[in-house]
């Protein structure tokens, strides 16, 4: 087990507010990743991370940011949430032998 | 440039029937190959995966091969139950995406109902 925590599980927000949705992994993985999974649409990347202060543009990136200070912690921020952002968030770690591993979910509801 | 193509679902089937999910790929190189299961209201979990050609994948009943020469990797199970009910997503990573990201290219998977 991997031990991927993602908090919140659930949140309802207001379009226009910033929303920070937290990973955080117990194992020293260097790569983390941020998922939305939407029906129709599978999942998508949104932005990943190669290492403390390293991170990425996914496929979806627009309206989000990423940070990690620390190798354990990889934070999602909405700058402003707005109701196309209304998803399911998985985070994910990466190591060489089992490959993706992914925490439990983050349902969000931009209302 | 890589994708991952799913057969559609949903696939509906009674218990003990036999289950094919077909999935076919496109990449450079020699990627690896990956299923990963999702039971209602979980993550996703890795099921089986296979790292070069002629591979098979294996766990729970369910098995893969990866076939370079059709560029295929179908999910199979001899006697499905309702506990198998999820969507299942096929993935791959390129060896040539082997640089800072390791990003799995995803089908949009195929949601199973096993009815009793």
């Amino acid at each position: 087990d991997a031990g991927i925590t993602q908090s919140p599980r659930h949140k309802v927000t207001e379009t226009g507010t910033p929303v920070t949705l937290r990973c955080h992994q117990t194992e020293n993985h260097r790569y983390m990743y941020w998922y939305r999974q939407d029906p129709g649409h599978g999942l998508r990347l949104i932005h990943y991370s190669y290492g403390v202060k390293d991170t990425d543009k996914g496929e979806v990136s627009d309206g989000y940011s990423v940070s990690r200070s620390k190798t354990e912690d990889f934070l999602l921020t909405l700058e402003s949430a707005t109701s196309s952002q209304t998803s399911v968030y998985f985070c994910a770690i990466w190591d060489s032998y089992y490959g993706y591993t992914f925490g439990s979910g983050t349902r969000l509801t931009v209302v | 440039g890589d994708s991952v193509t799913q057969m559609e679902g949903p696939v509906t089937l009674s218990e003990e029937a036999c289950l094919t999910i077909n999935c076919t790929y496109t990449a450079t190189g020699y990627p690896s190959l990956f299923w990963y299961v999702q039971y209602p209201g979980e993550g996703l979990q890795l099921l089986l995966k296979a790292t070069k050609a002629d591979d098979k994948g294996s766990n729970k009943g369910f098995e893969a091969t990866y076939r370079k020469e059709t560029t295929s990797f179908h999910l199979e199970k001899g006697s499905v139950q309702v506990s198998d009910s999820a969507v299942y997503f096929c993935a791959l990573i390129s060896t040539y995406n082997a640089g800072n990201n390791r990003k799995l290219i995803w089908g949009l998977g195929t949601s199973l109902a096993v009815n009793p």
